[in-house]
């Protein structure tokens, strides 16, 4: 099956540093999503983007589907960012199953 | 409802019971996906349903596990014969129209085999 890495597997920032965390996955995908999940386990979606960049406030993703990577960008950290980043795909073949990586847990400290 | 909603939001059964776990996914979405996550692992897919039929249950681990969608809604997950390493969170999810598209998780079951 399809294989996600993330990067880095850990980060800790200090408020309002930016950063950047990378997915790149072993096939061609057509569904990609990267998640956030809380403290309290709930996975919340950030951004839908099997190709092209997107932003939403201080987020953006950009996804190069040719080069089978993403990257999540996230600019001016809050304390409230902190948590565990997930990337998941789904293959070309079938746009059903996500295949999770392992996330990036962000700490970020006031 | 506004987001997909499980119950319990917590489960503990001694091993060798019989549990089920129940899914409400976002009104009118046909698509519903069951993952199990592991602690300091991200999810892991167990099984797909499109309307009321399983398109893909590849991710069941063994046949203990079973879930339902009668009505092409509400899902329940069912595991017979637990055992202390079904512990896990169990996450659901819906999306609208068939895959691909944004999948939107529940806050999960968090189930504890004694």
């Amino acid at each position: 099956g399809i294989q996600v890495e993330q990067s880095p597997p850990d980060l800790i920032l200090q408020e309002g540093a930016n950063s950047t965390l990378r997915c790149n996955f072993s096939d061609s995908v057509n569904n990609l999503q990267w998640f956030h999940q809380n403290p309290w386990g709930q996975l919340i979606n950030l951004f839908y983007i099997p190709s092209g960049t997107k932003q939403n406030g201080r987020l953006s993703a950009t996804t190069v589907a040719t080069e089978r990577y993403s990257l999540l960008y996230i600019s001016s950290s809050q304390t409230t960012d902190s948590g565990v980043y997930f990337c998941a795909t789904a293959p070309g073949t079938s746009g059903s199953r996500l295949t999770f990586g392992e996330g990036t847990q962000l700490t970020v400290n006031p | 409802g506004a987001g997909v909603s499980q119950t319990p939001s917590n489960k503990v059964t001694e091993k060798g019971k019989y549990v089920e776990l129940r899914c409400d996914p976002i009104s009118g979405h046909t698509a519903l996906y069951w993952y199990r996550q592991s602690l300091g692992q991200g999810p892991e897919f167990l099984i797909y349903f499109q309307g009321t039929g399983a398109a893909d249950d590849s991710g069941l681990p063994n046949d203990r596990f079973f879930a339902v969608r009668p009505e092409g809604s509400v899902s329940t997950l069912k595991i017979q014969r637990t055992e202390r390493g079904d512990s896990a969170v169990y996450l659901c999810a819906s999306s609208s129209g068939a895959p691909p598209g944004t999948q939107y998780f529940g806050p999960g079951t968090r189930l504890t085999v004694l």
